[in-house]
């Protein structure tokens, strides 16, 4: 079975521009999590979908950070204008309902210049 | 006082070592815990889930929680290098609440 897939694993780009990572969760899955790793921070949830609606976007750091869900199989997170301190590793995770735990992603790697 | 605490380490064993991880955590309301690990540039992996207290035992790997104290623990028996990774803990509720560790690094020296 093919687990979450995030796209693109790697991203660098310079200060100033847009940023779109994708996710594709687990078919059948219902909710959808969007996560920032640091070193300093750890995981940090930034938004959570269920049934393609969002729940809780408290922590999404600024305006410049956006997400949606149009359908149940893809969603985005968007940053607009990127800034260097954006720059880290952003997980999607996916589950089937709210008595299992989530599945990860493998990644993608943001480095902003 | 963050919802779960966890020893981020460095924890470095010689292999065929029983390792210990642990976690605290803050809030009864709890109901399910787990443990991820995680690979260098990988995503986190769920590797044991549990809703009561008591052990659960997958391989060589036991998970254990006590409610009373909330403390759960993730026991690895005859570590291997392959088990060198970062591992998680992470509890959530059905009322939308989910925390996770910070991590701690494990390294299983041949």
């Amino acid at each position: 079975d093919a687990g979450v897939i995030q796209s693109p694993r790697h991203e660098v780009t310079e200060m100033g521009q847009e940023v779109t990572l994708r996710c594709k969760p687990i078919s059948g899955h219902n909710s959808l999590f969007w996560y920032r790793q640091t070193m300093m921070r750890g995981l940090e949830l930034l938004i959570y979908f269920n049934n393609n609606v969002p729940i809780d976007d408290s922590g999404m750091p600024e305006d410049r950070f956006s997400a949606k869900m149009p359908n149940a199989s893809f969603s985005t997170l968007k940053i607009q204008p990127s800034e260097p301190r954006d720059s880290a590793v952003y997980f999607c995770a996916s589950r089937v309902d709210s008595n299992q735990p989530q599945h990860f992603g493998d990644g993608t790697r943001l480095s902003i210049l | 006082q963050k919802e779960v605490e966890q020893d981020p380490g460095p924890l470095s064993v010689p292999e065929g070592a029983i390792v210990s991880l642990n976690c605290t955590y803050s809030n009864s309301a709890f109901q399910y815990f787990m443990w991820y690990r995680q690979y260098s540039r990988k995503g986190p992996e769920l590797l044991m889930y549990t809703y009561s207290s008591g052990n659960k035992e997958d391989g060589r790997f036991t998970a254990q929680v006590d409610k009373s104290s909330k403390y759960i623990s993730l026991f690895i028996r005859d570590s291997q290098p392959s088990d060198s990774a970062t591992y998680l803990c992470a509890n959530f509720n059905t009322g939308n609440q989910f925390y996770f560790g910070t991590g701690t690094s494990l390294t299983v020296i041949p």
